[in-house]
């Protein structure tokens, strides 16, 4: 069983709608992930949080936002997306206090978003 | 040149074979090195982690990691049908941006 846990496993969603995936980890990681993944892709990094502060921004539109509210918990707020944001969204964390982040990542089950 | 190159497959194989995943990369900056397995509509499973050249080895799975040629390799041995799942390379360095670096994935599938 994944430490990382994901709600919802499944999301419909319209055009206009407001919805958000959340994430949480009891691990003491001090890095947490978003990522996205098509089918047959490999996961492409969106967000990464950092002593819950955003370290990284791969050039994600706006109407996706992140939020962490403390070092176990992450969102990702979805507004106005589009049939093509249709993906499995993966949240992940890695790095237990220490200096040297090693890469390993624990990823969750994931979130299988549809937009129509 | 890509950053790193991984045959998507798909690979096919009996069940009982030894299976031979692999990867090329051609980041010196790599210094850590993993494999992920992946079964359908499921996230990411940490499978294999070492950050040095030559080989370890975990029950039925080895990684061997060759930095000289920067090449890594998976060998499942015993394959079992519960190994069919897409398989995906991954580094990481501490320079720079801290990011993990996925190949594209392998897809498997143990034929009983």
């Amino acid at each position: 069983d994944t430490e990382v846990t994901q709600t919802p496993k499944h999301l419909v969603m319209g055009m206009t709608n407001k919805k958000s995936l959340k994430c949480e980890q009891h691990m003491g990681h001090r890095a947490m992930y978003w990522y996205k993944q098509k089918a047959k892709k490999p996961p492409e990094l969106m967000f990464v949080y950092s002593y819950e502060k955003l370290s990284i921004n791969e050039s994600v539109p706006s109407r996706f936002s992140p939020e962490c509210p403390n070092s176990s918990l992450l969102n990702l707020h979805l507004h106005a997306l589009q049939p093509e944001d249709s993906a499995l969204y993966l949240c992940a964390s890695s790095g237990k206090s220490r200096k040297v982040n090693t890469g390993e990542l624990f990823f969750g089950e994931g979130s299988r978003l549809t937009v129509l | 040149q890509k950053e790193v190159e991984q045959d998507p497959g798909p690979l096919s194989v009996p069940e009982g074979a030894i299976v031979s995943l692999n990867c090329t990369y051609s980041n010196s900056a790599f210094q850590y090195f993993m494999w992920y397995r992946q079964y359908s509509r499921k996230g990411p499973e940490l499978l294999m982690y070492t950050y040095s050249s030559g080989n370890k080895e975990d029950g039925r799975f080895t990684a061997q990691v060759d930095k000289s040629s920067k090449y890594i390799s998976l060998f499942i041995r015993d394959s079992q049908p519960s190994d069919s799942a897409t398989y995906l390379c991954a580094f990481f360095s501490n320079f720079g941006n801290e990011k993990l670096t996925f190949g594209t994935g392998t897809r498997l599938t143990i034929i009983p």
